[in-house]
């Protein structure tokens, strides 16, 4: 059974790095096809894809974020992370974290973390 | 980018009665669409994958049709269970997802 679990700072204050942790189980991302993407969701709204990483180390970011945003993995640790840079109050959301088949598919979530930007 | 356009935005149906759901893409994205359903105050859960296969667990009153631009989500025998805000997720090109579908029951 595959499980995910975010984890963040709740808060922060704008122009901060966000930092947050998917820990995982039921899957290694070193397995061929096996990846994690990143999507997050204001309060009341929609979904909004930010990044995906897979188990050969690719990754590849949301074009209308993408000098923000990093992602990275700790195989060893069934952990991935997400940062993004220069937080403002549009960031705060919801943020999950996906097991992600190799065409893009979601097929399990994390329960959320919610951040809140704000000074 | 692909842009995806849901409709209606909301809806509200009676018990055992058939929902339709469309979703409409900005160019054809090839069957490389997804549905999701999202209950109030969980996490989205992966109904419909490439236009029409059901993903395992999922009740077969829910079904997934169409091709090139154009996409639907039917649910037959409307349940209690069903209310939701449900997504739909194209994949042909970087994900990006529809606004969204908000289900109550009448």
């Amino acid at each position: 059974q595959v499980t995910l679990k975010e984890s963040g700072p709740g808060i922060l204050q704008p122009s901060h790095t966000l930092s947050l942790t998917c820990s995982f189980s039921g899957f290694s991302l070193s397995t061929y096809g096996m990846g994690v993407s990143w999507i997050r969701q204001p309060s009341g709204k929609g979904l909004e894809w930010l990044a995906s990483i897979w188990w050969n180390g690719n990754t590849y970011n949301n074009p209308s974020l993408k000098s923000r945003l990093t992602v990275s993995k700790d195989t060893s640790n069934n952990q991935a992370f997400l940062k993004v840079t220069s937080v403002d109050t549009a960031d705060t959301a919801t943020y999950y974290c996906a097991h992600t088949l190799s065409w893009d598919v979601m097929d399990a979530w994390g329960q959320g973390a919610s951040v809140t930007v704000s000074s | 980018d692909i842009r995806m356009t849901q409709s209606p935005a909301s809806l509200s149906a009676s018990l055992g009665e058939t929902v339709n759901i469309e979703c409409l893409a900005s160019e054809d994205i090839y069957s490389d669409l997804a549905w999701y359903q999202q209950k109030p105050g969980k996490s989205p859960q992966l109904l419909i994958y490439n236009a029409n296969s059901l993903q395992n667990g999922v009740p077969s009153r829910f079904s997934g049709s169409g091709s090139g631009t154009q996409y639907s989500l039917k649910i037959n025998s409307l349940q209690s269970e069903d209310v939701a805000t449900y997504f739909c997720q194209q994949y042909n090109n970087y994900p990006t997802f529809g606004g969204g579908t908000k289900l109550e029951l009448k």
